[in-house]
């Protein structure tokens, strides 16, 4: 079982420079979500989607943008890259109709902006 | 607002002790979910337990427990039997019943070395 699967792992942006976070899950789950991690920091949500063709903004949207044209796929679209940006980004799903509704993540993609 | 407060930044533990991880939380929902996850050097989010606000037994996974005080809006983490492999961050995070986007709230996550 996949899970959740993101791409790049690592990629290194410069300033002003744009890319895509790609998040695709294979457990057919409705939500799906964006997350971001600073340094010894919690993570905090950039965007959510309770399914295809819907999605909101989270706590920290400001740079960022989504789409969810599938209930597979869920892609972060940074534009305009900015120092404040180096991160690491979380892809999560969950089931929301199971008892628990806990998130399963990706293994992370770690953002560094010069 | 919801929030989700976690005090200790780090913690050491002596390998086979038991050890809490404290997790405070502030809702105004009457159901809401709690959650900790466990964060080792590698990066992954790893899901440990879950405690609902209407659950009257605290919720137990193997070596983990949580001890939950409602009116102290207290969720804690307690590992026992510390190994080695439990030198990772912990986050608890919250759930508000009332939203039913499924998103959580993070804390800012404590990090817990086991010493052999």
């Amino acid at each position: 079982n996949a899970g959740v699967t993101q791409t790049p792992k690592f990629r290194i942006l410069k300033i002003g420079q744009s890319m895509t976070l790609q998040c695709t899950q294979d457990m057919n789950h409705n939500y799906m979500y964006w997350y971001r991690q600073d340094p010894g920091m919690g993570l905090k949500l950039i965007y959510y989607s309770v399914g295809a063709g819907i999605t909101d903004k989270g706590e920290v949207p400001n740079g960022y943008n989504v789409s969810r044209s599938t209930t597979e796929d869920f892609p972060l679209r940074l534009e305009l890259a900015a120092p404040s940006q180096t991160s690491v980004y979380f892809c999560a799903s969950s089931y929301m109709l199971g008892k628990v509704g806990e998130l399963f993540f990706g293994e992370g993609s770690r953002l560094t902006v010069l | 607002a919801q929030k989700i407060t976690q005090t200790q930044p780090g913690m050491f533990v002596q390998e086979k002790e038991a050890v809490t991880l404290d997790c405070t939380y502030d809702t105004s929902d009457q159901s809401y979910g709690l959650f900790w996850y466990k964060q080792p050097s590698s990066g992954e989010m790893i899901f440990l337990i879950y405690q609902g606000s209407y659950d009257e037994q605290n919720a137990t996974e193997g070596r983990y427990s949580l001890n939950f005080q409602k009116a102290r809006k207290s969720a804690n983490l307690v590992i026992s039997a510390s190994q080695l492999g439990d030198s990772a961050m912990y986050f608890c995070a919250m759930r508000e019943g009332s939203s039913n986007t499924g998103k959580l709230i993070f804390g800012q996550g404590t990090t817990l070395q086991v010493k052999p």
